[in-house]
This record gives C-alpha cells, sequence and structure tokens, in this order.
C-alpha cells in the first residue's frame, strides 16, 4: 500500500463549488505539506503543518483553507473554486531529516 | 530569495548513454538537496537526498554530487534506459526550513 494517499485522484468541478482534496500517511511523519504543479511554474507551497495544532500559510494560500484533523490526515479545501484553480495538487510529508515524499497527486479541473 | 534552476530544460538520448542533469541554486546556506522523478501526470519519487554535510550519494545507476561554495548540484545516470524517461527535478529547503523550492526540472527522453 502506498504511504502517502490522496482523494480523489481526478476532479471535475464548477466555478464557485466547494471541494475538498484528502490526504492520509501511514509513515508516521509530523510534518506534511500541499502543494500545486502548474505547466511552466513548477510547485509551489500552499500551505504546510508540523503538527495537529500547527497550520502555516505558504507562498500561494489565497483561496485555499486546511485542517489536519489527525497526524496522519491533512485535507485542502478550496471554498469557492475559480478557473484559476486548476492543477495537479500534491500532498507531501517529510522526516526529521526534511527528506519529503510525495502522494500521488490530484488532477483538479474547474469549469 | 532562494532559486533553483535546472539546464537543460529537455534531454534526449539513445539508450546506453551516460548523462548528467544540472541544478544550480542562488543561496549555499542549504542543509540538502533531493533529487525526484515525476512520470508523466504522476507524483513525485524521491530519488536521493544529499545532506550538506556529503558530497555525493548513491542508488544503483543514479549518482547525485553536491558542491554547495559553487551553488552546483549534478545527477549522474549511468548506462540510461527507456525506463529512465521521465522529469527530474531537484529541490532545496528554503531559508526557514519549511517547505522546499524546486526548479522546474529536466525531461529526459531515453529512446531504444
Amino acid at each position: 500500500d502506498a504511504d502517502v494517499t490522496q482523494t480523489p485522484r481526478n476532479r471535475i468541478t464548477k466555478t464557485g463549488k466547494r471541494i475538498m482534496l484528502e490526504c492520509s500517511q501511514t509513515k508516521g511523519h509530523d510534518r506534511m505539506y500541499w502543494y500545486r504543479q502548474d505547466p511552466g511554474l513548477g510547485l509551489r507551497l500552499i500551505y504546510y503543518s508540523f503538527d495537529v495544532k500547527d497550520i502555516n500559510k505558504g507562498e500561494i494560500s489565497d483561496g485555499y483553507s486546511v485542517s489536519r484533523q489527525a497526524q496522519a490526515k491533512f485535507s485542502l479545501s478550496l471554498e469557492s473554486a475559480i478557473p484559476n484553480q486548476t492543477a495537479l495538487y500534491f500532498c507531501a510529508t517529510s522526516d526529521l531529516l526534511n527528506e519529503q515524499f510525495f502522494g500521488p497527486g490530484t488532477r483538479l479541473t474547474v469549469l | 530569495k532562494q532559486e533553483v534552476t535546472q539546464i537543460p530544460a529537455a534531454l534526449s538520448v539513445p539508450e546506453g548513454e551516460n548523462l548528467v542533469l544540472n541544478c544550480s541554486f542562488t543561496d549555499s546556506a542549504i542543509y540538502n538537496l533531493q533529487w525526484f522523478r515525476q512520470d508523466p501526470g504522476k507524483g513525485l519519487t524521491s530519488l536521493l537526498l544529499i545532506q550538506s554535510s556529503q558530497r555525493e550519494q548513491t542508488s544503483g545507476r543514479l549518482n547525485a554530487s553536491l558542491d554547495k561554495s559553487s551553488g552546483r548540484s549534478t545527477l549522474y545516470i549511468a548506462a540510461s534506459q527507456p525506463g529512465d524517461s521521465a522529469t527530474y527535478l531537484c529541490a532545496v529547503p528554503n531559508q526557514a526550513g519549511t517547505a522546499l523550492i524546486f526548479g522546474k526540472g529536466t525531461t529526459l527522453s531515453v529512446s531504444s
């Protein structure tokens, strides 16, 4: 079984809808991250969490929110989706050496 | 602000060739550097993590080197195979150590 899982893997939604992307990990890491990847722009950090009570904004947090439900679960929400949030979204975890491990990604399309 | 650059953006080689992918970073005050592989539309797979105290790390046909003083890292792939075709990304921690800053990657195509 994969160490970092993401659901859904693909999602098509309409402008204005609220959606949630979920991430679970079995690696036992405290640190979790959400990134988005866009062609030509690379990967950019949205939010990160170093433990259940710690939530921090990344480079591009506007329009997003997160919830750390447990050490193993970190969810990303789009409160009111817009077309420029169409992207590939990745969840990641890291160990104490800060080696990062990524999930398989969620391909989100906002129409 | 830390910036990571990867050259070339794309590379095509015949099967069996040895090749080098380059990564440069502007702020040498890093404590590690990580190389990833990404297949089209898929997630990132960690290949190698080099700590700042190390100069090289090896895994199978892959060898990564790190020269902090010059702000450079290289990923050497020996005896390339078609299955090596993918995008290779390097990343370094940001100054606060809170997340990674990625290069835009080198897309490798190995023909049989």
